[in-house]
């Protein structure tokens, strides 16, 4: 079953902090995250593990409440550069060899 | 490191028709898989390999062949191309297809079916 990400949209101004969040119905192993900006590839950013630590890449970080099967994406001090399509992809299995994904979450950041 | 390559870029066809979308990495990625993406949805996988000669369905595999002779590469098939596979394809690939490894995408073919 596809996770749900919320919210779907959100506009931001520079420099203001957002979260996403990714729930899914189903136990998980991980959680893998990735942005998308528009006509082009999605681009990994970081993978959440079962029992592992919380994540973080310059301003972008993220958690994983294995108990509520939940993950949530920050991002910290938003850039223009941070604007895109943001997707969660859950893998409840511990191979990822078939990850679902949710439907996404646009953020778009504004000067 | 040319990475995951995918042609061609863009197609139109008609109904009915059949063609392959090709998909090659370079970098010796045991696990690839085929993905399309409609608007406003997220990634549906259709079909996976860990590895020549093995392959494996995913979500909407239906319409859709694939074969895996090589480790280079994977090519999707539509056999008989219908309006509702109107869409854009991504093709990935990673070491294992392990939980801590990511996925590396392909640019995408932007696919109409008229």
């Amino acid at each position: 079953q596809q996770p749900v990400q919320s919210p779907q949209a959100v506009i931001l101004r520079e420099g203001e902090d957002a979260v996403i969040n990714c729930s899914s119905s189903k136990a998980l192993y991980s959680v893998h995250w990735y942005r998308q900006k528009h006509g082009e590839a999605p681009v990994f950013l970081m993978i959440l593990l079962k029992g592992g630590e919380q994540k973080g890449h310059e301003k972008i970080s993220a958690s994983f409440n294995e108990k509520k099967q939940q993950s949530s994406l920050y991002l910290t001090a938003s850039q223009l550069s941070y604007s895109g399509t943001y997707f969660c992809g859950t893998d409840p299995s511990g191979s990822a060899r078939q990850l679902t994904f949710g439907s996404g979450t646009q953020l778009t950041v504004l000067p | 490191n040319a990475g995951v390559t995918q042609t061609p870029k863009f197609q139109v066809l008609k109904t009915g028709q059949s063609m392959t979308l090709q998909c090659a990495q370079d970098m010796n990625h045991e696990y690839m898989s085929w993905y399309r993406q409609d608007p406003g949805m997220g990634l549906r996988l259709i079909h996976y390999s860990v590895g020549a000669g093995i392959t494996d369905q995913g979500e909407v595999p239906n319409g859709y062949n694939v074969s895996r002779s090589t480790t280079e590469d994977f090519p999707l098939r539509l056999l008989s191309a219908a309006p509702s596979q109107t869409s854009v394809y991504f093709c990935a690939s990673s070491p294992q297809g392990n939980s801590n490894q990511p996925q590396h995408f392909g640019d995408g073919t932007r696919l109409s079916i008229l």
